[in-house]
Formats: C-alpha cells, sequence, structure tokens
C-alpha cells in the first residue's frame, strides 16, 4: 500500500497569513493527489483535485502543486473560515490511502 | 441535484454484522461509482471499497476477508456489509461518489459503534 505522510500536523498561522501544507507519497503517484477539507462534525470536503485542479466553488486562495511523491497545498491569505482539517487522497493505485491530515488554526 | 445519505443500525455488537445502505439521488449507480470512507472518532479517514459503475467490487486489503459492497440499481442503493465487527470498527462511515474529479460529493455519514 502507498503511505501518505502529511506535515505538519498541527499548524497555527495568522489571518491573512500565507499557508504551506504537505503531503509526501511513498512511491510516484502521477499527480493523482486530492485535497480535501473536513470542518467539525461535516463530511469531508473536495478542494482540490489531481494535484491542481481547483474543484467548483472553491475560493482562488487555494492552490496545489507537486509531482512524483511531493505535494503541496497552499492557502494564500488565511481566512477565519479556513479552520479545518485538511486531508490528502492518492487515487492512483489500490487501495486509495488518505494522509494523516493537517489540523489548521487561527492564532 | 446529487445526494448520497447513510443509513444503518448505530450500535452493533461485538462478533456481528454490520450493515448499512447508502441511498442516492441524483445520478445513475450505472454510471458513477460508489466508494465507503470511514473514519474513528477523532482520528483520520479510510477507504473501505468501491462497487462500479459496471458492477465489480475494490475492497481495502485489511477488510477484505470481511467486507462485501453490492447494490440495487433499481432502488439507486448501495450496501455495506462487514462481519466479524470488533470496537476498532468504531466509526463514521460516509459513503461518497467517485468519478474523474474525485469525491466531490459526500454523504452526511452514519456513526456505527460497536459495543456489548
Amino acid at each position: 500500500d502507498i503511505q501518505m505522510t502529511q506535515s505538519p500536523s498541527f499548524l497555527s498561522a495568522s489571518v491573512g497569513e500565507r499557508v504551506t501544507l504537505s503531503c509526501k507519497a511513498s512511491q510516484n503517484i502521477n499527480k493523482y493527489l486530492d485535497w480535501y477539507q473536513q470542518k467539525l462534525g461535516e463530511a469531508p470536503k473536495l478542494l482540490i483535485y489531481n494535484t491542481n485542479n481547483l474543484h467548483t466553488g472553491i475560493p482562488s486562495r487555494f492552490s496545489g502543486s507537486g509531482s512524483g511523491t511531493d505535494y503541496t497545498l497552499t492557502i494564500s491569505s488565511l481566512q477565519p473560515e479556513d479552520v479545518a482539517t485538511y486531508f490528502c487522497l492518492q487515487r492512483n493505485s489500490w487501495p486509495l490511502t488518505f494522509g494523516s491530515g493537517t489540523k489548521l488554526e487561527i492564532k | 441535484q446529487v445526494q448520497l445519505k447513510e443509513s444503518g443500525p448505530g450500535l452493533v455488537q461485538p462478533s456481528q454484522t454490520l450493515s448499512l445502505t447508502c441511498t442516492v439521488s441524483g445520478f445513475s449507480l450505472t454510471s458513477n461509482s460508489v466508494h465507503w470512507v470511514r473514519q474513528p472518532p477523532g482520528k483520520g479517514l479510510e477507504w473501505v471499497g468501491a462497487i462500479w459503475s459496471g458492477g465489480s467490487t475494490d475492497y481495502n486489503s485489511a477488510l477484505k476477508s470481511r467486507l462485501s459492497i453490492s447494490r440495487d440499481t433499481s432502488k439507486s442503493q448501495v450496501f455495506l456489509k462487514m462481519n466479524s465487527l470488533q470496537t476498532e470498527d468504531t466509526a463514521i462511515y460516509f459513503c461518497t461518489r467517485g468519478g474523474h474529479t474525485a469525491f466531490a460529493y459526500w454523504g452526511q455519514g452514519t456513526l456505527v459503534t460497536v459495543s456489548s
């Protein structure tokens, strides 16, 4: 199985700050990497699919990049409503595997 | 609009079988896959398995021996059955629609507690 390692596990940042979350795969996942946002008590919400495609309705402050084994989610200007846990998911091979998540809070 | 809704027993005794239903609307099961994902309370997400538009299935290898996913296309329902439940299977179980844009649509989730 492909292991997905997210870092950091916890991040505290200020409103307006640029935030970068990382996801590293144990092998090449060919850009089949998605990012999800999960707020407390809710289902995950798709933000980015296939590394850098912004899902419909997602604010443009969210962006994704990466290739091979290393991927990044960037929030260009952190907003209070971005407080959540962020998960990456690889869909390159079975079984699909999620990262363990980055919990993002406002400083 | 696309909707998915999970339903199930809530509480299951250890060693018993879990049966969950995902009822979908706004799309056809013969055109889209449906996946199950679970999340133990306060923990991360785990992909459980999927049923494809053609009816074939894929399962998480760690759960494969205990898991079965099936569907009734006439009722727009997908079923998950997992036997020999243990306390570690306590989780919120989500169903989600697969597609080239990944998991864009999710159900609200249903909490399953394994306890005597």
